[in-house]
C-alpha cells in the first residue's frame, strides 16, 4: 500500500466551482510534489515544496493554487478550471529534493471538469 | 538536456512469457539516477527500482531484473514468466544533478493475457 494518501479519489467539478485536492504522507519526507497526468502521457511536474516552502512552480496557471500547511500535508486548491484541466493529479514525496532521492507517488485524484 | 526514450509503445504477451522493456537515456551529467515505475489502471505510480550512474551491477528482484549498460545508455527491464497482474504502463525516468525534476519516458503499455 502506498504511504502517500490522496483524497478524493475522484472529483467532478464545474468550471465555476472551488475545490481542493489533499495529500498526506507520514514518512518524514521534507519534499512534496504535485504532478498532472493526461491520458497516455507521462506525469508532468507542477509544483515542488521543500521544507514547506514552494521551491518550484512549473509555470502553472494561477487557477491552481498549492498549499503546504505542514511537513505532512499538501493541498491543491482548484478554482475556475477548464475542461482541459481534466486529468489525473498525483501527489508525491521524497526525503529531500535532489536527484539521489526516490520520489514516492500516491494513488492519484481523477479530476473531471464539466 | 535530459531525455528518456521508451521506443516500445505497447507490448502484448501471453502469460508465462518473458518480456523486456527498453529504456534509452541521454544526459551529459556524470552523476545521475535512473528509475522504473509501474502504473496499473488504478493510477498509482509504483516505484520499482533506482540505480545510480556509478553502479552498473544488474539487479534481480523475484521475477524482475534490470540491465544497466552505460556504454549504450540503456536501462532495460525484464519480467520473467509474466503474469496478468503485470499488465500496466511502465515508465523509465532519469534524474540528474543539474536538473530540477525527473525526466520521464513516454511509457510502455504491457498487456499480459491468459
Amino acid at each position: 500500500d502506498t504511504e502517500v494518501t490522496q483524497t478524493p479519489k475522484h472529483l467532478v467539478m464545474g468550471m465555476t466551482n472551488k475545490k481542493s485536492l489533499k495529500c498526506e504522507q507520514h514518512m518524514g519526507h521534507r519534499a512534496m510534489y504535485w504532478y498532472k497526468q493526461k491520458a497516455k502521457k507521462p506525469p508532468e511536474l507542477m509544483f515542488v515544496y521543500s521544507y514547506e516552502k514552494l521551491s518550484i512552480n512549473e509555470s502553472v496557471p494561477s487557477r491552481f493554487s498549492p498549499e503546504c500547511p505542514n511537513s505532512s500535508l499538501l493541498n491543491l486548491h482548484l478554482h475556475a478550471l477548464q475542461p482541459e484541466d481534466s486529468a489525473l493529479y498525483l501527489c508525491a514525496s521524497s526525503s529531500r529534493i535532489g536527484s539521489g532521492n526516490t520520489i514516492y507517488f500516491g494513488e492519484g485524484s481523477w479530476l473531471t471538469v464539466v | 538536456a535530459q531525455k528518456v526514450t521508451q521506443a516500445q509503445t505497447e507490448i502484448s504477451v501471453v502469460e508465462k512469457e518473458d518480456v523486456t522493456l527498453d529504456c534509452v537515456y541521454e544526459t551529459r551529467d556524470t552523476t545521475y539516477y535512473l528509475f522504473w515505475y509501474k502504473q496499473p489502471p488504478s493510477g498509482e505510480l509504483v516505484f520499482l527500482i533506482r540505480r545510480n550512474s556509478f553502479d552498473e551491477q544488474n539487479e534481480i528482484s523475484g521475477r524482475y531484473s534490470w540491465n544497466f549498460q552505460k556504454s549504450t545508455s540503456s536501462f532495460n527491464f525484464t519480467i520473467t514468466a509474466s503474469q496478468v497482474v503485470d499488465s500496466a504502463v511502465y515508465f523509465c525516468a532519469l534524474h540528474t544533478g543539474t536538473a530540477s525534476k525527473l525526466t520521464f519516458g513516454t511509457g510502455t503499455r504491457l498487456q499480459v493475457t491468459l
